[in-house]
């Protein structure tokens, strides 16, 4: 069975800071997808980024940027300087080759103030 | 509008009553799955078509409920007898599947059901 663990229920920023969520997962399978999903007050599933479990490395967005460490089984995603439009709730989920269902975790509310 | 829609959008009744909910899908996608997500949650799976076929149910899905697809377009789920723990966010999302990966899930809007 797969797992994903976001320890960080809600975060507060102020305007213009760094902010990183943190990802942790479980799978005993060896191929797999992580994907973070952003969920603005309006519900719909935003989709961010798709990292496969062979490609360590990692990736820059405009102001968004992927750590993905195998070593660890953690995919955090960082958004320098933050904005007000960036509150949202982030979910990090897993896919396995094996199946066709995404795992998510509990996601992480992100508050962003002037 | 090319992206997965749902309808309705928000749906209250009262318990014991049946409710539909309905999901069209990006027109190329051959994956389709549904969803469900209570408040503080991340999203649950509760089952997915391939084409027209059922391929996966999770244990979520109890009697009560049935999804169907029939022509391998849109798709529609069906909770019966509803209960207030049904109250949630039902979240359709449609894929293209090539070779063996699979691909990124696209999410519709959602359902939010409210059970009196």
């Amino acid at each position: 069975a797969q797992k994903v663990t976001q320890a960080q229920t809600e975060i507060s920023v102020v305007e213009k800071e760094d902010v990183t969520l943190d990802c942790v997962y479980e799978t005993r399978d060896t191929t797999y997808y992580l994907f973070w999903y952003k969920q603005p007050p309006s519900g719909e599933l935003v989709f961010l980024i798709r990292r496969n479990s062979f490609d360590e490395q990692n990736e820059i967005s405009g102001r968004y940027s992927w750590n993905f460490q195998k070593s660890t089984s953690s995919f955090n995603f960082t958004i320098t300087a933050s904005q007000v439009v960036d509150s949202a709730v982030y979910f990090c989920a897993l896919i396995v080759i094996t199946a066709s269902k995404l795992t998510f975790g509990t996601g992480t509310r992100l508050q962003v103030t002037l | 509008d090319t992206g997965v829609s749902q309808n309705p959008r928000h749906k209250i009744t009262k318990r014991g009553q049946n409710v539909t909910f309905r999901c069209d899908p990006i027109s190329e996608h051959n994956r389709l799955y549904w969803y469900r997500q209570t408040l503080g949650q991340g999203p649950e799976f509760l089952t997915y078509f391939q084409n027209e076929a059922q391929l996966e149910k999770s244990r979520l899905l109890s009697d009560r409920f049935s999804a169907e697809r029939p022509k391998g377009s849109f798709s529609t789920l069906e909770i019966q007898r509803t209960e207030q723990g049904d109250s949630a966010m039902y979240l359709c999302a449609s894929s293209l599947l090539w070779g063996a990966a699979d691909n990124e899930q696209f999410f519709g809007p959602g359902t939010r059901l409210t059970v009196l």
